[in-house]
């Protein structure tokens, strides 16, 4: 099964950080990571993607397990605007396919 | 850059009617993705088109047709619309699934979405 799994909410207060897990067991060697998230009334929006390493970018960091199957979305400083849903999604490279899980809803709380 | 549209935003059809959605991208992208999303659950995959004139299944395809006649339009078609196909549904296009690095990036590019009852 491709799909991943998540819990189904979590909750941050404001200017803290969040992690965010995913756990993707029966990933395979070229399967890569990819989160999207999806405010509401919008389609999803990329956040970050990565392979083996931990990966950074201005939006968030992914630490990904040393075995892969597991990974974690960090947000450093969780704002009202990171109110969300995120999406944890193997992608094989190569392909053409994104298999979305159900995600997380993230409440940020002021 | 518009990125992707989506025409139209809302649509209520009978059973039975027919309707196509257009999703169009100004961003050169080679690839486009037809998405549905029902209430609770994330983006299940229609069809995609991997170029210009080619169309192939997703997830879900049945009861749904597709063409890709321009490199920056993707329409979906419903023949005969039931009300299992009430949905929000995306359009969304990609560079390519290899990434320019070829490194697994394959960021898509979403629009704003159609929101389509049957009754």
């Amino acid at each position: 099964d491709a799909k991943t799994t998540q819990p189904n909410s979590m909750e941050s207060n404001e200017e803290e950080p969040v992690h965010l897990p995913c756990n993707h067991s029966t990933i395979s060697g070229t399967d890569y990571i990819h989160w999207y998230r999806q405010l509401p009334s919008q389609g999803p929006e990329y956040v970050i993607h990565g392979l083996t390493s931990n990966v950074n970018n201005r939006m968030a960091s992914l630490a990904i397990a040393e075995d892969r199957k597991s990974s974690t979305l960090i947000l450093h400083r969780a704002t009202l605007r990171d109110a969300a849903v995120y999406y944890c999604i193997r992608f094989t490279s190569g392909t053409y396919k994104y298999i979305f899980g159900t995600g997380t809803r993230l409440k940020v709380l002021a | 850059n518009a990125g992707v549209t989506q025409t139209p935003k809302f649509r209520v059809l009978k059973t039975g009617q027919s309707m196509t959605l257009l999703c169009a991208q100004d961003m050169n992208h080679e690839y486009m993705y037809w998405y549905r999303q029902d209430p609770g659950m994330g983006l299940r995959l229609i069809h995609y088109s991997v170029g210009e004139g080619t169309t192939a299944k997703g997830e879900v395809p049945d009861g749904y047709n597709v063409s890709r006649l321009k490199k920056q339009n993707f329409l979906l078609g419903l023949e005969s619309a039931a009300p299992s196909q009430t949905s929000v549904y995306f359009c969304a296009s990609s560079y390519s699934v290899f990434g320019p690095a070829g490194d697994g990036y394959n960021e898509q590019f979403f629009g704003p979405g159609t929101r389509l009852t049957v009754l």
